[in-house]
């Protein structure tokens, strides 16, 4: 899996939103951005995927650059329960799903009360 | 809503013993996966299995770590002669198959293996 770079730590406010960037200015034409996220003592869990439109599901948004090379999570209103490690994962279509995926440092969120 | 489902929660088991790790993947998943993280470090895919056997494995995933679906419905991994290094919270993980691209992969909650 292509590289990411990503902040070590973010701080936020309980209601507010939170936007936790990630770069990856060497994705390739069919590499998938995906996030995860690692509650304390948790196995990871999804959060969202997309290839080059922004995506909404009910936990977060993806907007993802126009030329790929960087992308946004969006948790619109975080809850103490967000507090975790999100991982950004770029993910290439290997036919199937056999690939695992490369985990990095991701970003530690903190959310204040 | 479906899930992993992973035992035992927690494991100590002397060095050079053998030890088990069970996994029950979600039912309609065809694709079984193991990750382990040492304390305080990154999440590490160990081996990918489908159809019966071995797709994908990491460096780490050497000759004494082996991984079996002895029945319909679970998933073991087995560490034949454990090390003091083995110690780690081991994930498995299941996703159905992906025909289009960027499949979700669903983790259990984890077995910690203490090696003393």
């Amino acid at each position: 899996d292509a590289k990411t770079t990503q902040p070590n730590s973010m701080e936020s406010n309980e209601e507010e939103p939170v936007h936790l960037p990630c770069n990856h200015s060497t994705i390739s034409g069919t590499d998938y951005i995906h996030w995860y996220r690692q509650l304390p003592s948790q196995g990871p869990e999804y959060v969202i995927h997309g290839l080059t439109s922004n995506v909404n599901n009910r936990m977060a948004s993806l907007a993802i650059a126009e030329d790929r090379k960087s992308s946004t999570l969006i948790l619109h209103r975080a809850t103490l329960r967000d507090a975790a490690v999100y991982y950004c994962i770029l993910r290439v279509y290997s036919g199937g799903g056999a690939d695992g995926l490369t985990f990095g440092k991701g970003t530690h969120l903190i959310i204040q009360p | 809503e479906p899930e992993v489902t992973q035992t035992p929660s927690h494991q100590v088991t002397q060095m050079g013993q053998e030890v088990i790790l069970r996994c029950v993947p979600i039912s309609n998943h065809l694709y079984f996966y193991w990750y382990r993280q040492i304390l305080g470090q990154k999440v590490e895919f160990l081996v990918s299995f489908y159809n019966n056997e071995i797709s994908e494995k990491s460096e780490i995933f050497d000759d004494q770590f082996s991984v079996e679906r002895p029945d319909g419905s679970n998933f073991t991994l087995k560490i034949r002669s454990t090390k003091l290094e083995d110690s780690a919270m081991y994930f498995c993980a299941s996703s159905p198959y992906d025909r289009v691209g960027g499949n979700t992969i669903y983790f259990g909650e984890g077995s910690w293996l203490t090696v003393v």
